[in-house]
């Protein structure tokens, strides 16, 4: 059965470094999202993206994150200049149609800003 | 608003005991609904789905009916087992592409 794989699985990271977490999403999905669940609390949307640019953004998403779609196959999350807070569970999902269809998550990427 | 409340957790039962996790939500309009699993460890599964008022989604032996009346999506089963024992996440669509989550309920299930 196809899934979403995610890389590195944990990343450990210093304060101010940029971190890329990748993606690979089930091949056949045109929507692609990013959600990261800080430890203890809610799952939280960060960003969703088709057709090449982003549809809707959380306000979690500000200008220290950027998302890329590569190539035809990684989808990726940028942070420029990790901070503490940004310590999380990142999980990337990936859909075959939009807001009705089923999101199907990766296993997601542990960061530990330090 | 726009937001999905769930019961709080965590919620301690003994093997084959009948589990109900209470969800509601707020929306305007019909969302797609959703409960996702989170096993220790791992990542998010989707467990069961219901895409209309009145259906019934459902999946390992969990079952949920979306009720529009009631704005509720219900996590039900009729006898658990250790293996269950997980966090559980309700979840509905958004209009603008996202899934807006539950705080979650951490299920543990004693032999």
């Amino acid at each position: 059965e196809p899934e979403v794989t995610q890389t590195p699985s944990h990343q450990v990271t210093q304060m101010g470094q940029e971190v890329i977490l990748r993606c690979v999403p089930i091949s056949n999905h045109l929507y692609f999202y990013w959600y990261r669940q800080i430890l203890g609390q809610k799952v939280e949307f960060l960003v969703s993206f088709y057709n090449n640019e982003i549809s809707e953004k959380s306000e979690i998403f500000d200008d220290q994150f950027s998302v890329e779609r590569p190539d035809g196959s990684n989808f990726t999350l940028k942070i420029r200049s990790t901070k503490l807070e940004d310590s999380a569970m990142y999980f990337c999902a990936s859909s075959e149609q939009g807001i009705t269809d089923t999101q199907y998550f990766g296993p997601g990427t542990r960061l530990t800003v330090l | 608003g726009n937001s999905v409340t769930q019961m709080e957790g965590p919620v301690t039962l003994s093997e084959e005991a009948f589990l109900t996790i209470n969800c509601t939500y707020t929306a305007t309009g019909y969302p797609s609904l959703f409960w996702y699993v989170q096993y220790p460890g791992e990542g998010l599964q989707l467990l069961l789905k219901a895409t209309k008022a009145d259906d019934k989604g459902s999946n390992k032996g969990f079952e949920a009916t979306y009720r529009k009346e009631t704005t509720s999506f219900h996590l039900e089963k009729g006898s658990v087992q250790v293996s269950d024992s997980a966090v559980y996440f309700c979840a509905r669509a958004d209009s603008n592409y996202q899934l807006i989550w539950g705080a979650g309920t951490k299920l543990i299930i004693k032999p």
